[in-house]
């Protein structure tokens, strides 16, 4: 059973704009993880925020981690073409990593 | 660095039918596992290993096989091929079982008629 889910499932907008995707979890976690996948292609790590942190950032990614309502957001900046693929979460507790269904972000040039 | 690599990248079995599914990975990773990709459910582990002699079960085992001789190494094998068993397998590697972010391999689309 899936652990995390994402909201919303599809997301679609423009170049420039920013992206906001949410997701809930129902257990405690030790970390929460958030994946790309690019159409036809393996997933690819973009950010790791452990349970004692609230807020991380890499380039143009803001991830928050809020425990006590068990949620989780990521949001990508500025955002490009590129930017077009599926985000996963995947929450790891108890050595059990567990990934949501994806939220699909279309980037339109 | 090659990271994690599927071989092979499609496959159509028939029903009854067994095969492997080839994982091998260069960077000395201890925890190796395998997931399945259907649509709308996200990715769902099958087998998971810890080190070199050690595998477990995960979510959605049944029909599946593996073994960890070697810590590059984690072979999934179906054992009867059904129609259920049609989707995209990936496996994914990581430093230690918890605390790290996993590289995945580029997928097995496998199909079964």
């Amino acid at each position: 059973s899936q652990q995390g889910e994402e909201d919303p499932q599809a997301l679609s907008i423009q170049e420039g704009e920013n992206a906001t995707m949410n997701c809930s979890y129902k257990t405690s976690i030790n970390n929460l993880q958030w994946y790309r996948q690019n159409s036809g292609r393996g997933l690819v790590h973009l950010i790791l925020i452990r349970s004692n942190e609230r807020e991380k950032h890499s380039g143009r990614l803001r991830v928050t981690l809020d425990t006590s309502k068990k949620s989780s957001s990521l949001l990508i900046t500025a955002s490009r073409a590129a930017d077009t693929a599926s985000y996963f979460c995947a929450t790891d507790a108890n050595n059990d990593m567990r990934f949501g269904a994806g939220t699909r972000l279309t980037v339109k040039p | 660095n090659a990271g994690v690599t599927q071989t092979p990248k499609f496959q159509v079995l028939k029903t009854g039918q067994s095969m492997t599914l080839q994982c091998a990975q260069d960077m000395n990773h201890e925890y190796m596992s395998w997931y399945r990709q259907d649509p709308g459910m996200g990715l769902r582990l099958i087998h998971y290993s810890v080190g070199a002699g050690i595998t477990d079960q995960g979510e959605v085992p049944n029909g599946y096989n593996v073994s960890r001789s070697t810590t590059e190494d984690f072979p999934l094998r179906l054992l009867s091929a059904a129609p259920s068993q049609t989707s995209v397998y990936f496996c994914a590697s990581s430093p230690r079982e918890t605390g790290y972010g996993y590289t995945f391999g580029s997928g097995t689309r496998l199909t079964v008629v």
